[in-house]
């Protein structure tokens, strides 16, 4: 067990629709990074949270965003969903913000759009 | 510009037996350079770091890893296979200064054959 929780487990969800992913970092953790992973784009870094604060942004499309809440869990909102969105979601955390610091990654949030 | 190859998409080896994960990086900076596996249905778990330090890093579980920057390859190793090895493993490199240059590999699933 890393530490990081995520919910929900599975959404299934049709086009067009708006979700949102929850995620808690470990405790003492900062940091909080998105990743979709899918079979045909493999993992893909979305965006960094750092202290409420983002940090990077990577591939993330325009109809997502997120933030980091003053208790620093962490929300993916996605919107106008397609059917090419159905993936996994994962979330990840670090106690620091730059790139040499070890992330702790949740279970994931399967996605499936219909 | 910063690029990770994973060199082979599948490898299978003998309980018991060595294994070798290739990963070949590319980078602009001095690298940092990690190792995560993915179990069936599980989020991703940290096997080992490296951060400029050792070039022979140790893992958990067995493994371990060499940095050869002649060679910009960073290969994990394990002496003798265990079923539970049985998973999917990601090379992933980073520059030091932000969390948008983290590059995951392709991965590379390991079969182990009893």
């Amino acid at each position: 067990d890393s530490g990081v929780t995520q919910t929900p487990k599975h959404l299934i969800t049709a086009t067009g629709q708006r979700v949102t992913l929850r995620c808690s970092p470990r405790s003492g953790d900062l940091s909080v990074y998105w990743y979709q992973q899918s079979l045909d784009q493999g993992l893909q870094f979305l965006i960094q949270y750092y202290n409420g604060e983002e940090r990077a942004k990577g591939n993330i499309l325009e109809r997502f965003s997120a933030q980091q809440f003053p208790d620093l869990h962490s929300e993916l909102n996605l919107s106008s969903l397609e059917l090419g969105d159905s993936a996994l979601y994962f979330c990840a955390s670090s106690v620091g913000s730059g790139g040499t610091y070890e992330q702790y990654f949740g279970p994931g949030t399967r996605l499936t759009v219909t | 510009a910063q690029s990770v190859t994973q060199l082979d998409s599948h490898v299978s080896v003998s309980e018991g037996t060595p294994v070798l994960l290739r990963c070949n990086y590319s980078s602009s900076y001095s690298p940092s350079l990690f190792w995560y596996v993915q179990h069936p249905n599980k989020g991703l778990q940290l096997l080992l770091k490296y951060t400029s330090a050792a070039t022979l890093v140790k893992g958990i579980n067995g493994f371990e890893a060499e940095f050869k920057k002649s060679e910009t390859s960073f290969h994990l190793t394990k002496p003798s296979a265990h079923m539970s090895d049985a998973a999917e493993y990601f090379c992933v490199v980073s520059a030091d200064s932000s969390a948008s240059k983290i590059i995951f590999g392709s991965g590379t699933r390991l079969s182990i054959r009893p």
